[in-house]
């Protein structure tokens, strides 16, 4: 057990609606960042927040959007569902947002767009 | 061109055998590199972060070739427990976002 929890495991939803991830980061980490796995490929960076604010930002469109609480825990928003957004999410955290930090992940959240 | 790249597999290995597979990186001003091991649509795991001399953890071997801009792992004495998607993670940022491989899938078969 990494300590990172994800809420919640399964989610269906249609297109065009909004939709909401949780994470809990593990005690004591300050830094949580979002990924994107979709079928068959790797996890794609979505991006990372550090003591609250967002530290970097992969390829994806401003429909993501995040969040991160003074708890550390964060929020994934995805606005407007495209059926290409049917994917495992993730959520990593670690005790700082360095290069060589290792990342605990949680289980993700399977999102199914219909 | 991606920026990590993996031979997507599978490696079918009988128990007791070693396997080896590599991974390319694009980026030749990447800082760290690691080795995580994915179960069947469960989180990755890390199985290694990757030095440059090499380093070994058990029966995992893992090699970093800076020039050639490849990193390899190596398993020996493979356990039906190895079968597993292997993916390749490279960090390009002084900060912590990951390039991850497709994956390398291996599959320990009796």
């Amino acid at each position: 057990e990494t300590g990172v929890t994800q809420s919640p495991t399964h989610l269906i939803k249609t297109r065009g609606q909004q939709v909401t991830l949780r994470c809990s980061s593990q005690s004591g980490h300050n830094t949580v960042s979002w990924y994107q796995q979709a079928l068959g490929q790797g996890p794609q960076f979505i991006f990372q927040y550090y003591r609250e604010e967002e530290n970097g930002r992969g390829n994806f469109p401003p429909r993501f959007s995040g969040l991160q609480f003074p708890n550390y825990s964060s929020e994934l928003n995805v606005n407007a569902l495209e059926l290409d957004d049917s994917a495992l999410y993730l959520c990593a955290s670690s005790l700082g947002g360095a290069s060589d930090e290792k990342l605990f992940f949680g289980s993700g959240t399977q999102l199914s767009v219909l | 061109r991606k920026e990590v790249e993996q031979d997507p597999g599978p490696f079918n290995v009988p128990e007791g055998a070693t396997v080896a597979f590599n991974c390319t990186y694009s980026n030749s001003a990447s800082q760290s590199f690691f080795w995580y091991r994915q179960d069947c649509r469960k989180e990755p795991k890390l199985l290694m972060s990757v030095y440059s001399s090499g380093n070994e953890d058990g029966r995992f071997t893992a090699q970093l070739n800076r020039a050639s801009q490849y990193i390899s792992l190596l398993i020996r004495d493979s356990k039906l427990s190895d079968s597993a998607t292997y993916l390749c993670v490279v960090n390009s940022d002084s900060w912590g976002k990951l390039q991850f491989g497709a994956g390398t899938q291996v599959v320990v078969t009796p």
